[in-house]
């Protein structure tokens, strides 16, 4: 299965500004996806982020508030703007892992907003 | 609309004792259904697939079962490092996922 490594783990930030979140996949993939885990919550996709093309956002969420990059098979970010508390979850990537293994997870990052 | 309902919420066992967490689905297709093991400020930890009714998996302590509507993750003598939340996920024949919110498993020593 692939290994992701995701960053940052977790932040405190204040209300208003930004915060980027990376991944880095140890092998080529063609999607990855976002998904965002708010407390006592099932898991919500964001949008799938494909190289070369721009993401692709579920309904409930949009580009403006959660603009995504994907430069290269291996690697993609997530910018959560112009925070508010309401945007204080777990957020997570994704790869699908080939037949068999449904996604791999990210280690997460738990973002906290005051 | 495909649904996927975990239950109990929480469960508290005393280390030794047995138990089964439950995990219903409706979809119009599975394609596969999928346990994955989550700690506290962690990333989902893939556990289990499951593609057709009466098949099971064994890992340690843990054995998922399916059927045609609902999935068990049965936990044998249960370690206090068991405690977890347990996810369930569907996958149906439009490559969709829907997981259900977990049962949060604490084991008492």
């Amino acid at each position: 299965s692939a290994v992701i490594s995701q960053k940052p783990s977790r932040d405190i930030c204040q209300r208003g500004t930004s915060l980027t979140i990376q991944c880095q996949v140890d092998s080529q993939v063609t999607m990855m996806f976002w998904y965002r885990q708010q407390p006592g919550q099932s898991l919500t996709l964001i949008a799938t982020a494909n190289q070369g093309s721009e993401a692709t956002y579920e309904s409930g969420f949009v580009i403006d508030k959660f603009p995504i990059s994907r430069p290269n098979l291996t690697f993609s970010t997530l910018t959560v703007s112009n925070m508010s508390p309401e945007d204080s979850s777990i957020y997570l990537c994704s790869v699908q892992s080939g037949q068999g293994d449904g996604y791999t997870f990210g280690s997460g990052t738990r973002l906290t907003v005051v | 609309e495909d649904q996927v309902t975990q239950s109990p919420e929480a469960l508290r066992l005393q280390e030794g004792e047995s138990s089964s967490l439950n995990c219903s689905y409706t979809v119009s297709g599975l394609r596969g259904l999928f346990w994955y093991r989550q700690d506290p400020g962690k990333g989902p930890e893939f556990l289990f697939t499951l593609y057709s009714a009466g098949e099971e998996k064994e890992k340690e302590r843990l054995k998922a079962t399916l059927t045609k509507k609902e999935s068990f993750l049965h936990i044998t003598a249960p370690k206090p490092e068991d405690s977890a939340t347990y996810l369930c996920a569907v996958c149906d024949t439009g490559n969709q996922f829907y997981f259900g919110t977990g049962t949060s498993l604490t084991v008492i020593p």
